[in-house]
């Protein structure tokens, strides 16, 4: 048990479709992060939310589109997405930015058609 | 720009000890981190420095030289549960982590 969980663990989507991934820390963490990992490529970071604000967005497309309620959930809404996309998505959690461990979700393994 | 640089794959034999190396270019630097990854699973912290130096944890142990830009990971007793992909990361100075690629290690009877 990571203390993070994602759901769905797997999807498959059209490039029309609209649909959102989840992520819940129920380690009392205050920063949390949403990675794209890609075959053979280095994880690459999305966003970043510290305390529920976002304070990092490495120039992601706007067709995703993250959101933060609470401390403890992660959102990242998807539309209109591209083959290109398809990749494994992974959340992660931290006790703040600064603190270096960071604790990995299992991911979300999307199939964009 | 910021870069981490590892290799792709290596192979190792059950028992035997085998080094991962590591560099890195960041701008500013608050640590280095090792994180193994199984297949289909997610990746799990191993081990952070930021002074020079060697670490050991265990079969695990990571070595740190800032001014060479350095690390490995150094594993021994390999074991056939060993056999994961091993992730180099470096935090820059605003805190993120620039990931490498990661080393695919493979271990054989």
């Amino acid at each position: 048990e990571t203390g993070v969980t994602q759901t769905p663990r797997h999807l498959v989507m059209g490039m029309t479709n609209k649909k959102s991934l989840k992520c819940e820390q129920h380690l009392g963490h205050n920063a949390m992060y949403w990675y794209k990992q890609s075959a053979k490529k280095p994880l690459e970071l999305m966003f970043v939310y510290s305390l529920e604000e976002r304070v990092e967005n490495n120039s992601v497309p706007s067709r995703f589109s993250p959101e933060c309620p609470n401390s403890s959930h992660l959102f990242l809404h998807l539309h209109t997405l591209q083959p290109e996309d398809s990749a494994l998505y992974l959340c992660a959690s931290s006790q703040k930015p600064e603190v270096p461990e960071q604790f990995f979700g299992p991911g979300t393994r999307l199939t964009v058609l | 720009g910021q870069n981490i640089d590892q290799p792709t794959e290596m192979t190792a034999t059950e028992g035997a000890i085998v080094q991962i190396n590591c560099t890195y270019q960041t701008s500013g630097f608050n640590g280095l981190f090792w994180y193994q990854q199984h297949a289909g699973e997610a990746p799990t912290f191993l081990s952070y420095n930021v002074l020079d130096g060697l670490e050991e944890k265990g079969r695990f142990s990571s070595f740190l030289s800032r001014s060479k830009g350095y690390s490995y990971l150094l594993l021994k007793e390999l074991q056939m549960k060993d056999s994961a992909s091993y992730l180099c990361a470096a935090m820059d100075s605003n805190y993120q982590l620039i990931w490498g690629a990661g080393t695919k290690l493979i271990i054989k009877p």
